[in-house]
């Protein structure tokens, strides 16, 4: 089945505590993208990456990580986190070759921060 | 700023009816946008694309608009169920990977 995975899929954590998100497809996409989406924002891009090797900042790059090593892998990282990291989490993953430009998205990380 | 705006505020119709749900840019001249739905706890899914020189595009009940002199999409749902009842997020696309999701509009369909 072709889908986008994250995990974990919820966790609460307290601040400072580095932490990775895993993020995982199995369409041979080469776009990558992570997202927050907070009540009354919307979804608001962190980072994305358009190949390998190839990561860029979105909209809300601050306190976060990246990295693109396989194709099919693009982990969030956050260093050291904050409270105002308190969030819903989703990665998306879409093909260029598309006519529709569609993102698939992961089934979301609801992230806490003490 | 670039702003992608949706209601905030939840529609509420009946089964049968058409639901039409509205998203109005600014500062902003968008190559396509994209409509998706997203139910409670879930991602969003893809439902529609329409380009900036298309005017109107159909999806079994689903109809999408674009007006590049408002600056506005309106989304229309006919012949509305329960089921349909969800979020519905508007995607504006444009330049280098400018993507920016509006809010999104809570749509309520009773039976």
């Amino acid at each position: 089945e072709a889908q986008v995975t994250q995990n974990p899929r919820y966790l609460i954590t307290v601040t400072g505590k580095k932490l990775t998100v895993t993020c995982s497809q199995n369409m041979n996409h080469e776009y990558m993208s992570w997202y927050r989406q907070d009540p009354g924002l919307g979804l608001r891009q962190i980072y994305y990456s358009m190949n390998v090797e190839v990561t860029d900042k979105g909209d809300v790059p601050e306190g976060y990580k990246v990295s693109r090593k396989e194709k099919r892998n693009f982990p969030l990282i956050l260093e050291s986190p904050s409270p105002n990291q308190t969030s819903l989490y989703f990665c998306a993953s879409r093909d260029f070759l598309s006519s529709y430009n569609e993102q698939f998205f992961g089934p979301g990380t609801r992230l806490t921060v003490l | 700023s670039q702003k992608i705006e949706q209601n905030s505020e939840a529609l509420n119709i009946q089964e049968g009816k058409t639901a039409t749900l509205t998203c109005n840019y600014t500062n902003y001249s968008p190559a396509y946008l994209q409509w998706y739905r997203q139910d409670p706890g879930r991602g969003p899914v893809f439902l529609l694309l329409i380009r900036e020189n298309e005017k109107e595009k159909r999806k079994e009940r689903l109809k999408v608009t674009f007006d590049t002199t408002l600056k506005q999409s309106l989304f229309h749902i006919t012949a509305s169920q329960p089921a349909d009842s969800a979020t519905y997020l508007c995607l504006a696309a444009g330049g280098y990977n400018k993507l920016i999701f509006g809010a999104g509009t809570r749509l309520a369909v009773h039976p």
